[in-house]
C-alpha cells in the first residue's frame, strides 16, 4: 500500500506570512492514464474535510488563489502564500492513484 | 446543490451490526462511485471503500482493515448508498462520511462501538 508522509506535522504560522507543507508517498502517483491523483483537503474545526487542490495543482471552486500545489512524482507541496485566520485548521494530502487511497496523518495549521 | 446526509449512526456493542445510509440529492446519483471515509476521535482520515456506478459494473474495494465485515451498496432509484458493518469491534469507533468524486462530503454520522 502507498504511505502518505506529511511534514511538518504542526505548523505555527503569522498571519499574513506565506506557509508551506510538504507531502511525500513511497511509490509515484502517475496513473497509467497519465494524471497524478494528488488531492489537498483542509478541514477546519468542527468542520468535514474540504477538497482544495486536485490532481497536483488544480484549485477546486471557491479556493483563494492564496493557496497554490506543486510536485511531481512523489514529492508535493501544499503552499498559502499569506495565512488568514479562517485558515485553520488540519490540511491532508490524499493519494487516489492506487488503491487504497491513503491520506497523509495531518498538518495542524495554528496561528501564532 | 449537492448535498449528503448520513443517518443511522449511534452507540453499539463490540460484535453487533450497523448500517448507515447516505440520502444524496443535487446530482445524477446513479453516474457518481459512492464512498465511505472515516475519521476516529482526534485522528486523521481513512477510506473505507466506495461502490462504483452500474455503468461501471456496481462493484465495490474496501480497505483492509473492514474486508470482510463491511459491505457498500447502492440503491439508485432512491439516491441512497448505504454502509453496512458488522462484527464491530472497539477500533470502528469514528465519524463516517459519505463522500462523492473526493469533493462533496456529508456532515458525518459518529458510530461508538463499546460495551
Amino acid at each position: 500500500d502507498v504511505v502518505m508522509t506529511q511534514s511538518p506535522l504542526s505548523l505555527p504560522v503569522t498571519l499574513g506570512q506565506p506557509a508551506s507543507i510538504s507531502c511525500r508517498s513511497s511509490q509515484s502517483l502517475v496513473h497509467s492514464d497519465g494524471n497524478t491523483y494528488l488531492n489537498w483537503f483542509q478541514q477546519r474545526p468542527g468542520q468535514s474535510p474540504r477538497r482544495l487542490i486536485y490532481k497536483v495543482s488544480n484549485r477546486d471552486s471557491g479556493v483563494p488563489d492564496r493557496f497554490s500545489g506543486s510536485g511531481s512524482g512523489t514529492d508535493f507541496t501544499l503552499k498559502i502564500s499569506r495565512v488568514e485566520a479562517e485558515d485553520v485548521g488540519v490540511y491532508y494530502c490524499m493519494q487516489g492513484t492506487h488503491w487504497p487511497w491513503a491520506f497523509g496523518q495531518g498538518t495542524k495549521v495554528e496561528i501564532k | 446543490e449537492v448535498q449528503l446526509v448520513e443517518s443511522g449512526g449511534g452507540l453499539v456493542q463490540p460484535g453487533r451490526s450497523l448500517r448507515l445510509s447516505c440520502t444524496a440529492s443535487g446530482f445524477t446519483f446513479g453516474d457518481y462511485a459512492m464512498s465511505w471515509v472515516r475519521q476516529a476521535p482526534g485522528k486523521g482520515l481513512e477510506w473505507v471503500g466506495f461502490i462504483r456506478s452500474k455503468a461501471y459494473g456496481g462493484t465495490t474495494e474496501y480497505a483492509a482493515s473492514v474486508k470482510g465485515r463491511f459491505t457498500i451498496s447502492r440503491d439508485d432509484s432512491k439516491s441512497i448508498a448505504y454502509l453496512q458493518m458488522n462484527s464491530l469491534k472497539t477500533e470502528d469507533t469514528a465519524v463516517y462520511y459519505c463522500v462523492v468524486v473526493i469533493t462533496y462530503w456529508g456532515q458525518g454520522t459518529l458510530v461508538t462501538v463499546s460495551s
